[in-house]
């Protein structure tokens, strides 16, 4: 079974804070991507990468930084936190032909104060 | 860019059949997944369609017309266990990323 797993499941932060979101998969997948989902607004692409070292902006970059080090860890950087980045974070990952689909985190619900 | 509607709420009765329609207009299309989210959940694949036509998949069959724009998710005998938001995503011409549509949340009733 394909595991992607996330680090926190729920997280409360202060704003101006900076925050780290890990996540890890296990099964040699070449893409990650961070999205966060928000109610009526759906999923939302905010970094992915595609190898090692590489990472493009997806819609909503802004406020967001990512590091992919290693090929099974992506992390998502919020260098100062903010209330309007109150959300769902989901991380998923998948080959590089992604006829298969992404697999799924289980998320990790951010909560700024 | 693509826009990706589907609806918002539905509801059902158990053993019946559902459809849920997605409509997109994209300046690029290679492919377009079905996914399946019961609350506080990951979102789970269910179905990709890249040529036009009928997939099906036990209880579950996903439909794609290229010409039009659309694809629907057929679910039969719905259980309860289908209550959740469905997921339409369309996979862009060049590279993996899939732009989501906001989810159909479908309420199974007895």
């Amino acid at each position: 079974d394909v595991k992607v797993t996330q680090s926190s499941r729920y997280l409360v932060k202060r704003t101006g804070e900076k925050v780290f979101l890990e996540c890890v998969q296990d099964m040699d997948h070449e893409n990650m991507f961070w999205y966060r989902q928000d109610p009526g607004l759906g999923l939302r692409l905010i970094y992915f990468s595609y190898d090692v070292k590489m990472k493009e902006k997806g819609d909503i970059p802004e406020g967001y930084s990512v590091s992919r080090e290693k090929k099974e860890r992506f992390s998502l950087i919020l260098e100062s936190a903010s209330t309007n980045q109150t959300s769902m974070y989901l991380c998923a990952s998948s080959l590089m032909e992604v006829n298969y689909g992404y697999t799924f985190g289980s998320g990790t619900r951010l909560t700024v104060v | 860019g693509q826009n990706i509607d589907q609806p918002t709420e539905m509801t059902a009765t158990e053993g019946a059949i559902v459809q849920i329609n997605c409509t997109y207009q994209t300046s690029g299309f290679n492919g377009l997944f079905w996914y399946q989210q019961h609350a506080g959940e990951a979102p789970t694949f269910l179905s990709y369609n890249v040529l036009d036509g009928l997939e099906e998949k036990g209880r579950f069959s996903s439909f794609l017309s290229r010409s039009k724009g659309y694809s629907y998710l057929l679910l039969k005998e719905l259980q309860m266990k289908d209550s959740a938001s469905y997921l339409c995503a369309v996979r862009e011409r060049y590279g993996n990323k899939l732009v989501f549509g906001a989810g159909t949340i479908l309420r199974v009733k007895s």
